[in-house]
């Protein structure tokens, strides 16, 4: 069945330390892709997509690459602040399908001073 | 524009009791989906109803139901509560079944005694 593997956390960077968070999908059809962010005490929120190959979905200094390829959609900061600190979920959907939302297990990023 | 409101934010239960936990989506969203956020599990998908009917289910045991009314609101009943489910549950409304972002409300924290 369609899933999302992202990397295990949590990760632990300084700030202004440049940041990657593996996700990798596998999907029958052709995906959307998502990146969500969940704020200590808060629900999730959309942070970027891109819904089809080579599209880059890019929001608040984050970016995220669709590699069909690769089957892959890192998500990348060049300079991390302490408030990016945060979970970070990677998704998918399959529209037209059953349009359900596939989500990984979750990220969290702690950001130093 | 309000966001997705669910109540209660807080609640304690003992095991064998229920629980109802309510949503209010976005208005002029039409689907609702519930998810179950644990350290272990992860995001877990419960379901998602449209138009008052349930579209996609997720893999959790009868004692988890749903229902969605003619204004979009939505609630979940889970009955003969057990340790294992302390959670929190996450509502997220979307405008149509064939639209990947999900607007995320802040959750129902339910710890079972």
């Amino acid at each position: 069945g369609d899933s999302v593997t992202q990397m295990e956390g949590p990760v632990t960077l300084s700030e202004e330390a440049f940041l990657t968070i593996n996700c990798t999908y596998t999907a029958t059809g052709y995906p959307s892709l998502f990146w969500y962010v969940q704020y200590p005490g808060e629900g999730l929120q959309l942070l970027l997509k891109a819904t089809k190959a080579d599209d880059k979905g890019s929001n608040k200094g984050f970016e995220a690459t669709y590699r069909k390829e690769t089957t892959s959609f890192h998500l990348e900061k060049g300079s991390v602040q302490v408030s990016d600190s945060a979970v970070y979920f990677c998704a998918l959907t399959i529209m037209n399908r059953d349009d359900k939302i596939i989500f990984g297990k979750g990220t969290r990023l702690h950001i130093l001073p | 524009k309000a966001g997705v409101t669910q109540t209660p934010r807080y609640l304690i239960k003992t095991r064998g009791q229920q629980v109802t936990l309510s949503c209010s989506p976005i208005s002029g969203h039409r689907s609702v989906s519930w998810y179950q956020q644990t350290p272990g599990q992860g995001l877990q998908f419960l379901f998602e109803y449209f138009s008052e009917t349930q579209r996609n289910k997720g893999n959790f045991p009868g004692r988890f139901s749903g229902r969605q009314f003619s204004n979009s609101r939505s609630e979940m009943n889970v009955s003969t509560l057990e340790l294992g489910d302390s959670a929190l549950y996450l509502c997220a409304s979307r405008v149509g079944e064939d639209t990947g972002e999900l607007f995320f409300g802040e959750g129902s924290r339910l710890t079972v005694l």
